[in-house]
């Protein structure tokens, strides 16, 4: 089955830099790749997603980018601040389907220190 | 739009008794998932719905786990004896098809004693 691969695990990085988290998955049909950001005692919430006729998106600081052929994208987040500390997942799927599932990443806890 | 309802919010029951978890789905959503998340395991998916049927319950512990989705805005998980081990966050997530953007709860915080 599916399966999404997400590194680093942790990740601090001090204000105002960049922090990039890297997933990979294995199913080739995947064609919807979603992202999101889950703050400390809530569910996790949707920050940016990528359909995979798009090889890069991007909404202020944040940023994803896809390579279909070899199974890869990455979340950017550029001048990062404070609040941007939090678990990020990333997660596939094939798409609007009847029976298929998004499959989450393990996650990546992000700090970022002032 | 009040966003995917949980209750409760949190939980604390002793090793035996029976749990319920309860959610409310966004309206005009067609698919409902439940994850369960502890810092050992992460994130797991527990079973999903797709228009009140269950579609895929393979991510369910053991037997002593239930779900059921009677109608499109209600659904329950229950467990039934509770043990320590099942202490986590459960969290309800729905969207409009199964593999697209799903949208969460606030979570159950469960604490078995």
């Amino acid at each position: 089955g599916e399966n999404v691969e997400q590194h680093p695990s942790t990740l601090s990085v001090q204000e105002g830099d960049s922090a990039v988290i890297k997933c990979t998955y294995s199913d080739s049909a995947s064609n919807y790749f979603p992202w999101y950001k889950q703050e400390l005692g809530k569910g996790p919430q949707l920050i940016i997603d990528i359909r995979s006729n798009v090889g890069e998106k991007k909404d202020q600081r944040i940023a994803v980018t896809l390579n279909k052929t070899a199974k890869h994208f990455s979340l950017h987040i550029t001048e990062t601040q404070p609040e941007d500390s939090a678990v990020y997942f990333c997660a596939a799927s094939r798409g609007a389907t009847s029976y298929d599932k998004v499959i989450f990443g393990p996650g990546t806890s992000l700090s970022v220190i002032p | 739009d009040a966003g995917v309802i949980q209750s409760p919010r949190h939980e604390v029951t002793e090793m035996g008794q029976e749990v319920t978890l309860r959610c409310k789905p966004i309206s005009g959503h067609n698919s409902l998932f439940w994850y369960r998340q502890t810092m050992m395991r992460g994130l797991e998916l527990l079973i999903y719905f797709n228009n009140n049927v269950p579609i895929d319950d393979s991510g369910m512990p053991e037997d002593r786990f239930s779900a059921k989705m009677p109608n499109a805005s209600f659904s329950t998980l229950k467990i039934q004896p509770s043990e320590p081990r099942d202490s986590a966050v459960y969290f309800c997530a729905s969207s409009r098809e199964s593999g697209e953007t799903q949208y969460f709860g606030p979570g159950t915080r469960l604490l078995v004693l």
